[in-house]
């Protein structure tokens, strides 16, 4: 069965600090995909990135970076130059290409707090 | 453009009383749907799937009960609330794929209290 862990409940950082959220999952698929998503204090939450399993590229996105490790099964998400309006809860899913699941398997989420 | 509603924001309810959430979806055809649930400072679980009206996959056995009576119209219910059906209630829709890959996008949420 697809798990997706995520080991930090909630981080605490002041602005313009780096921050590291970690993810690792566990499927025993050869072809799945990862993604991240952020849930603003509103609810809604919003897709940041999605990454397939043959892609093991970084991928950055103007303050926001993903380094994908099929070797260690983590897909983490760094946040450069934090700021306050990244405080959220971010959200790391997985999904097996060919199961008869068609749904994503959601991590239990990290909290991010930026201080100003 | 592609929008998802959902609706109530947010409900109160007594134990033992009917649910009935709503969610639709405009400007797609043929959506994948999905109700997940949220509880409190919790991740995200999954509780319902449809690929098509009428066709309803169900995750978690518990009171709750989903129908997809049209094709962008999915509805979450129970007969009888329990204390521990309280939580954050989000809608989802996907592009109908094949392959699992295609992103999720999230309606606002409803924020469910039984009391």
């Amino acid at each position: 069965a697809q798990k997706v862990t995520q080991a930090q409940t909630e981080i605490s950082v002041v602005e313009k600090e780096d921050v590291t959220l970690d993810c690792v999952y566990e499927t025993r698929d050869t072809t799945y995909y990862l993604f991240w998503y952020k849930q603003p204090p509103s609810g809604e939450l919003v897709f940041l990135i999605r990454r397939n399993s043959f892609d093991e590229q970084n991928e950055i996105s103007g303050r926001y970076s993903w380094n994908f490790q099929k070797s260690t099964s983590s897909f983490n998400f760094t946040i450069t130059a934090s700021q306050v309006v990244d405080s959220a809860v971010y959200f790391c899913a997985l999904s097996e290409a060919y199961t008869g699941r068609r749904a994503l398997t959601f991590g239990s989420g990290t909290r991010l707090q930026v201080q100003p | 453009s592609q929008t998802i509603h959902q609706w109530p924001a947010t409900l109160v309810q007594p134990v033992g009383s009917p649910l009935s959430l709503e969610c639709t979806v405009e400007g797609t055809s043929n959506p994948n749907l999905y109700w997940y649930r949220q509880a409190a400072g919790r991740g995200l679980q999954l509780l319902f799937y449809s690929v098509g009206i009428g066709q309803i996959s169900s995750e978690v056995p518990q009171n709750l009960s989903a129908s997809r009576p049209q094709d962008r119209q999915f509805i979450l219910s129970s007969k009888k609330l329990l204390l521990s059906d309280s939580g954050f209630y989000l809608c989802a829709w996907s592009v109908r794929a094949v392959r699992t890959n295609e992103k999720l996008f999230f309606g606002s949420g409803t924020q469910l209290s039984v009391l």
